[in-house]
């Protein structure tokens, strides 16, 4: 079965700053897909941003992008200038391309973003 | 365009009554997702339906937990009895087709608090 940790609870960062936030999964298959979701307060779960795991260009959206180093097993998500709005739960999540399209989501780690 | 619709957003009772949450997922999407989040916890899957057929239950307590998707629509998710462990945040979320590069919309979840 395919595992996803997140590694750091919780991370804080100063507005306009740049965080990383860390993950690492386990799995044998080659294809597959990575995602960062967002958690606010509210409870609903937003996309930030997804890499196909057979391209190997990092995914980029706005402030947002990812560094995919597959060999590794490891996809960390960079914010840059962070905003307050950026403050929440994130989630890193793998889905397999195969036939089982099941959704494993990590742990989380909370940001703070400080004024 | 209209997201997805949860309710209760909050529900508490005492452990072996029963409970049973709603989910009207965006429309015309194929694929309906419910998770279980339990604090702290990323998200689990319980159940997947395509239409109104269910893809993947492999974690949902049967004994207990049941869902149902009608006319491929709406879909309920019901605890029967509940045990102190099903407190939680059951999240119902919605794609498309259920491809697996597809981003899941989700809804604000039913906060469960089992007394």
């Amino acid at each position: 079965a395919q595992t996803v940790t997140q590694s750091q609870p919780e991370m804080s960062v100063q507005e306009a700053e740049t965080v990383t936030l860390s993950c690492t999964y386990d799995t044998s298959e080659s294809d597959y897909y990575l995602f960062w979701y967002k958690q606010p307060p509210s409870r609903q779960m937003i996309l930030v941003i997804r890499q196909e795991a057979y391209k190997q260009q990092n995914a980029t959206e706005n402030r947002f992008s990812v560094n995919f180093q597959k060999a590794a097993k490891s996809f960390s998500l960079k914010i840059s200038d962070s905003q307050l709005g950026d403050a929440a739960m994130y989630f890193c999540a793998y889905r397999s391309g195969g036939s089982n399209y099941k959704l494993t989501f990590g742990k989380g780690t909370l940001l703070t973003v400080n004024p | 365009e209209a997201g997805v619709a949860q309710s209760p957003r909050y529900k508490i009772i005492e452990k072996r009554q029963s409970v049973a949450f709603w989910c009207n997922p965006i429309s015309g999407h194929a694929t309906l997702y419910w998770y279980q989040q339990i604090l702290g916890q990323g998200p689990k899957l319980l159940i997947q339906f395509q239409n109104n057929g269910v893809v993947d239950d492999s974690q949902l307590p049967k004994d207990r937990f049941s869902a149902e998707r009608l006319k491929g629509v709406d879909s309920t998710l019901k605890i029967q009895p509940a045990k102190l462990e099903d407190s939680a945040v059951y999240l119902c979320a919605s794609s498309p087709r259920g491809n697996p590069y597809e981003k899941l919309f989700f809804g604000s979840g039913t906060q469960l608090s089992v007394l």
